[in-house]
């Protein structure tokens, strides 16, 4: 495809369970980032990835949450035990290179914690 | 600590007038700054970028300004159309040993015919 996606585009899930998000970055790119979006707030930096480099997890909010990135391409961002806090949108991104390129994003999955 | 803020959580403007989104950060070590724009249930689309070289870019309809020394851009887009209507994020990083983007909460424009 053309463009960065994701899946499942919605995910409904009780507290306690584990999810995983799966994302596709565009082609090529070698930059892949996590972000959330909170009901009302801002783009939440989570983790970036950068080719084979040691992935920058500074904003993840709780050793609930892990990611990998397999071959350089697909990134799977896991939440284990969620809790209700965990409930908003996850938007992937991937850019040409690291720095300041452009991020393009994925239409993002909304999770919601009941 | 909030590095991109954008104090506006919303903007109403009629068709054909002129729309000023306002950001501002508050760290110094800054040199890039991006403009997103995002409909609902869909990602976030770039928009306009600026270097801390430049003080004004300009692309169509869309300028982005800014002002080093008060820390502060600002997003004009003229003449505004209802198509504009969209949340738009401001964002920042800095190049030198870092690329991490930080986002403001966004500032919801709606435009109204």
């Amino acid at each position: 495809g053309a463009g960065v996606s994701q899946s499942p585009s919605n995910k409904v899930t009780e507290k306690g369970k584990d999810v995983e998000l799966r994302c596709d970055p565009i082609s090529g790119h070698t930059a892949l980032y996590w972000y959330r979006q909170s009901l009302g707030q801002g783009l939440e930096f989570l983790i970036y990835f950068q080719g084979n480099s040691a992935p920058d997890k500074s904003g993840l909010p709780s050793d609930r949450f892990s990611a990998e990135r397999t071959g350089g391409s697909v990134s799977t961002l896991t939440i284990q035990r969620t809790q209700q806090e965990d409930s908003a949108v996850y938007l992937c991104a991937s850019s040409l290179h690291r720095g300041q390129e452009t991020q393009y994003f994925g239409p993002g999955t909304r999770l919601l914690v009941l | 600590d909030q590095q991109v803020k954008q104090n506006s959580p919303s903007l109403s403007v009629q068709e054909g007038r002129i729309s000023i989104l306002n950001c501002d950060y508050t760290n110094s070590m800054f040199d890039y700054f991006l403009w997103y724009k995002k409909y609902p249930a869909e990602g976030p689309t770039f928009l306009i970028s600026i270097s801390s070289i430049k003080d004004k870019n300009e692309d169509g309809r869309f300028t982005v300004f800014l002002n080093k020394s008060a820390k502060h851009l600002s997003l004009h887009i003229v003449p505004s159309q209802p198509g504009d209507s969209a949340v738009y994020f401001c964002a920042a990083s800095a190049g030198t040993g870092g690329f991490k983007t930080i986002f403001g909460a966004g500032t919801r424009l709606f435009v109204k015919a």
